[in-house]
């Protein structure tokens, strides 16, 4: 079965850090483009970061030089390190995979079920 | 960054209607456009990519079409199910993708 399941989120204080993970099955990690999004306490989809089959990396100008996108292809799982987290990072963060051809590349057609996190003092 | 503009927010809809729900691109994304429907608690799914091609498993009687900067969802005739919140995303601009705000399909 094709999956994905987060882990890792939490109760941080501001300025703290966090580490998020995304295990997947039935699918090759590497092979595919990996990003995280992100959806705040009842508000909408934000893309946060992607990893590319060939290891490139983006942001999204709210979380870079913050957030660190990464994988590793031994456990087929992703991961984003979160540092110096504010009240705004507070969301759930899914991971999400979109395929690396076809007319859905760029899409999302597999998703986590997400993990929460919730920056508080 | 590619704005992506739904409308309306939130539509009411009787079982059995049809329900259009529009998504505004602020340039042109060409057809490189997905839907999504989210429930209460639960992770986004894909509906819709390509702009009108049906991803795996989803019924008929959900449709997309529209090129450049409009686009529609088309629901032809609402199920309980498909009560809602639907998110367009623009994946044109790599790898800046944008969604929509969403629009809210409540029974009415």
């Amino acid at each position: 079965e094709v999956q994905l399941v987060e882990s890792g989120g939490g109760l941080v204080q501001p300025g703290g850090s966090l580490r998020l993970s995304c295990a997947a099955s039935g699918f090759t990690v590497s092979s595919n483009y990996m990003s995280w999004v992100r959806q705040a306490p009842g508000k909408g989809l934000e893309w946060v970061s992607v990893i590319y089959s060939g290891g490139s990396t983006y942001y999204a100008d709210s979380v870079k030089g913050r957030f660190t996108i990464s994988r590793d292809n031994s456990k087929n799982t992703l991961y984003l390190q979160m540092n110096s987290l504010r009240a705004e990072d507070t969301a759930v963060y899914y991971c999400a995979r979109s395929p690396l051809v076809g007319a859905a590349s760029g899409a999302f057609d597999i998703w986590g079920q997400g993990t929460m996190v919730t920056v508080s003092s | 960054e590619i704005v992506m503009t739904q409308s309306p927010a939130t539509l009411s809809v009787s079982p059995g209607e049809r329900a259009t729900l529009s998504c505004r691109a602020s340039q042109s994304v060409s057809s490189n456009l997905a839907w999504y429907q989210q429930k209460p608690g639960q992770a986004p799914r894909l509906l819709i990519y390509g702009a009108s091609t049906r991803a795996t498993g989803i019924p008929a009687r959900f449709s997309g079409s529209g090129s450049g900067t409009e686009f529609t969802l088309t629901i032809s005739s609402l199920q309980s199910e498909d009560f809602a919140v639907y998110y367009c995303q623009q994946y044109n601009n790599w790898p800046r993708w944008t969604f929509g705000q969403g629009t809210k399909v409540e029974i009415k």
